[in-house]
């Protein structure tokens, strides 16, 4: 099956500062989402972005799919931003059609201090 | 939003015993997907129904777990001889071809 990981594995940042998270990926996708998860547990989208580049507030996301990369940057960190950040990619299933079945990376944990 | 209801939210059982998870998608979507999140890392897929029929089951890990879908809407999670190693979260979601997947809290499970 794919592959997908993500980097770096923990981040510990000042608060205001920017970042960038890596996620590679070993096969063709085309299906991209970028989560973050917050201390409660709860799952929140960012992105959706098989391709290109978007952007929403502090936050924004390219991902390079012929590369299989996706890159998630913030900017201006707050501590609210602390948490785990996810990838997750589908790809065609055999036969052409996917089904939005999601693999996920294991996440990059951020920490952002006051 | 996540458009699904699962419960119960927080499930404790004792080793061995049976469980099963409820989800019930607010719309009518005809797919439907079961992961789990366990301690530590990401969600990992179980189970996708695509109507009434389970489309795909390679991610349950072993044939204690069982998932039905028998109207093609509420889905059951069916655990068996439950493990201390199958605590987690377990989170349905609806869903199309390649279409945005948005997670509820799901139902955290733990064995004791």
């Amino acid at each position: 099956g794919i592959q997908v990981e993500q980097s770096p594995p923990d981040l510990i940042l000042q608060e205001g500062a920017n970042s960038t998270l890596r996620c590679n990926f070993s096969d063709s996708v085309n299906n991209l989402q970028w989560f973050h998860q917050n201390p409660w547990g709860q799952l929140i989208n960012l992105f959706y972005i098989p391709s290109g580049t978007k952007q929403n507030g502090r936050l924004s996301a390219t991902t390079v799919a012929t590369e299989r990369y996706s890159l998630l940057y913030i900017s201006s960190s707050q501590t609210t931003d602390s948490g785990v950040y996810f990838c997750a990619v589908s790809y065609p299933h055999a036969g052409g059609t996917s089904y939005g079945k999601l693999t996920f990376g294991q996440g990059t944990i951020l920490t952002v201090h006051p | 939003g996540a458009g699904v209801s699962q419960t119960p939210s927080n499930k404790v059982t004792e080793k061995g015993k049976y469980v099963e998870l409820r989800c019930d998608p607010i719309s009518g979507h005809t797919a439907l997907y079961w992961y789990r999140q366990s301690l530590g890392q990401g969600p990992e897929f179980l189970i996708y129904f695509q109507g009434t029929g389970a489309a795909d089951d390679s991610g349950l890990p072993n044939d204690r777990f069982f998932a039905v879908r028998p109207e093609g809407s509420v889905s059951t999670l069916k655990i068996q001889r439950t493990e201390r190693g199958d605590s987690a979260v377990y989170l349905c979601i609806p869903g199309g071809t390649d279409t945005e997947a948005f997670f509820g809290q799901g139902t955290r499970l733990t064995v004791v």
